[in-house]
């Protein structure tokens, strides 16, 4: 079955570049059939969905963070990665990668879900 | 865009039935599938129902959800509640091409 896996740095300092990587095992990226999401859980908080990619390379993101966030695929380490750029304190939150699966152009689940990383913003 | 808008908590005793509400602003409940999802205290969240109403293979037939268009809204039902249920459950839907979370529920089962 298909597993997710989040890896990055857990400390980032403030105005630097965040920067995670998704490992997927079980299964393909280059496949097909399936985008490939971060989400983001603040502490104590609710979930907000960063932004998907396909394994072509085409992505979406939340307009909200649209202006500083790049997600990419390398599929042939099966990977695909997140950047935010220009973090604060209120980045700071708990990053988890996940499959997103469709419903054609009706809706969208994410299933499975990695662990999740916390990612702390501080100088 | 539209917003999910779930209750803050709600609390039922075991073997009771609960319902855990989902309210979109805008737009027609309808229009896009509504997914509910289980997080434990420490996990990741977990699909409990997918596609309004569907169950993922090994989540138990004490969870059902549905939609109700009149008040524009989806419901998850837990019954027979079991203690192992306590956990916050957020719904989640899309329109064009966003994805939007309610803001959660914390489920006590006391």
């Amino acid at each position: 079955q298909v597993q997710l896996q989040e890896s990055g740095p857990g400390l980032v300092k403030p105005s630097q570049t965040l920067s995670l990587t998704c490992t997927v095992s079980g299964g393909s990226i280059s496949s097909g059939g399936y985008y490939w999401s971060w989400i983001r859980q603040h502490p104590g908080k609710g979930l907000e969905w960063i932004g998907y990619i396909y394994y072509s390379g085409s992505t979406y993101y939340n307009p909200s963070l649209k202006s500083r966030v790049t997600i990419s695929v390398d599929t042939s380490k099966n990977q695909f990665s997140l950047k935010l750029s220009s973090v604060t304190a209120a980045d700071t939150a708990v990053y988890y990668c996940a499959r997103d699966r469709r419903f054609g152009e009706i809706s969208n689940w994410f299933d499975p879900w990695g662990q999740g990383t916390l990612v702390t913003v501080s100088s | 865009n539209f917003m999910l808008t779930q209750p803050h908590s709600v609390s039922e005793s075991p073997g009771k039935t609960v319902t855990i509400s989902c309210t979109r602003s805008s737009g027609s409940i309808a229009s896009n599938y509504v997914q509910w999802y289980q997080q434990r205290p420490g996990s990741s969240p977990t699909t409990v129902i997918y596609g309004d109403n569907q169950r993922p293979s090994g989540v138990p037939d004490r969870f059902s959800g549905s939609i109700d268009s009149s008040s524009n809204s989806a419901s998850l039902t837990i019954s027979g509640l079991k203690t192992e249920d306590e956990a916050d459950y957020y719904c989640q839907s899309y329109d064009s091409s966003n994805v939007v979370f309610g803001g959660g529920t914390k489920l006590t089962v006391l």
